[in-house]
């Protein structure tokens, strides 16, 4: 079963830190990885999307980078701050997957601490 | 900005009743998803559809019907609400293609059945 893994599930940093969070998954034939950001009781907002022919996609103070072979991808924010906190999640799209089915991880939770 | 529209933000229901939730969407997307999110379990799919009157069932299609009449419209169909259905419910949508597109999430239903 294909499964994404994201540890730990709550991160707590001062701000100005910068910081990584980040993301596995079980299987490296996979089509894309999206970054999700959610605030409480709300919907999830994409933030960046890695194509399995890319490492890496920047926007602002976000970078995510994304290795196949090894199964991993990473969320560096830099010069954190209180307006990041929020919970992260991460989402793969595997090769063989039906018509786009996502395959999400429970998230981690980031506290920015002012 | 592609918006996905949530008729209702909170939804209180009693057991046995027949729960509608509707979405649309304002960018012509060919594909349509409904998740439940819940704590520990993350998101998961429950039905999608990739064209009007195309549906698929998700990871946890049971208890739920979907409808899919026109394009722009997806709607959850709860046929006798039961308390283990009590849940945060996301809509979602995506562009076909080949793997680059991001999904794009409405704000998302709370829904408790008493």
């Amino acid at each position: 079963k294909q499964e994404v893994t994201q540890i730990p599930a709550a991160l707590s940093v001062p701000e100005g830190e910068n910081l990584v969070l980040n993301c596995s998954f079980t299987d490296s034939a996979i089509y894309n990885l999206q970054w999700f950001r959610q605030d409480p009781g709300k919907g999830l907002t994409s933030l960046l999307l890695i194509q399995s022919s890319q490492r890496e996609q920047t926007s602002g103070r976000l970078n995510a980078s994304l290795d196949k072979s090894s199964g991993r991808s990473t969320l560096y924010i830099a010069a954190s701050q209180p307006g990041d906190s929020a919970t992260y999640l991460c989402a793969a799209l595997f090769s063989g997957a039906g018509s786009y089915q996502l395959t999400f991880g429970k998230g981690t939770k980031l506290s920015v601490i002012p | 900005d592609v918006k996905v529209t949530q008729s209702s933000r909170y939804l209180v229901k009693r057991t046995g009743e027949k729960v509608f939730l509707e979405c649309v969407q304002d960018m012509d997307h060919e594909n349509m998803f409904w998740y439940r999110q819940d704590p520990g379990l993350g998101l998961r799919l429950i039905y999608f559809s990739y064209d009007v009157k195309m549906k698929e069932k998700g990871d946890i299609p049971e208890g739920y019907s979907v409808s899919r009449e026109k394009k722009e419209r997806f709607s959850l169909i709860l046929e006798s609400a039961s308390t283990n259905q009590t849940s945060m419910y996301l809509c979602a949508s995506s562009s076909p293609g080949t793997g680059n597109e991001k999904l794009f999430f409405g704000s998302g239903t709370q829904l408790s059945v008493l």
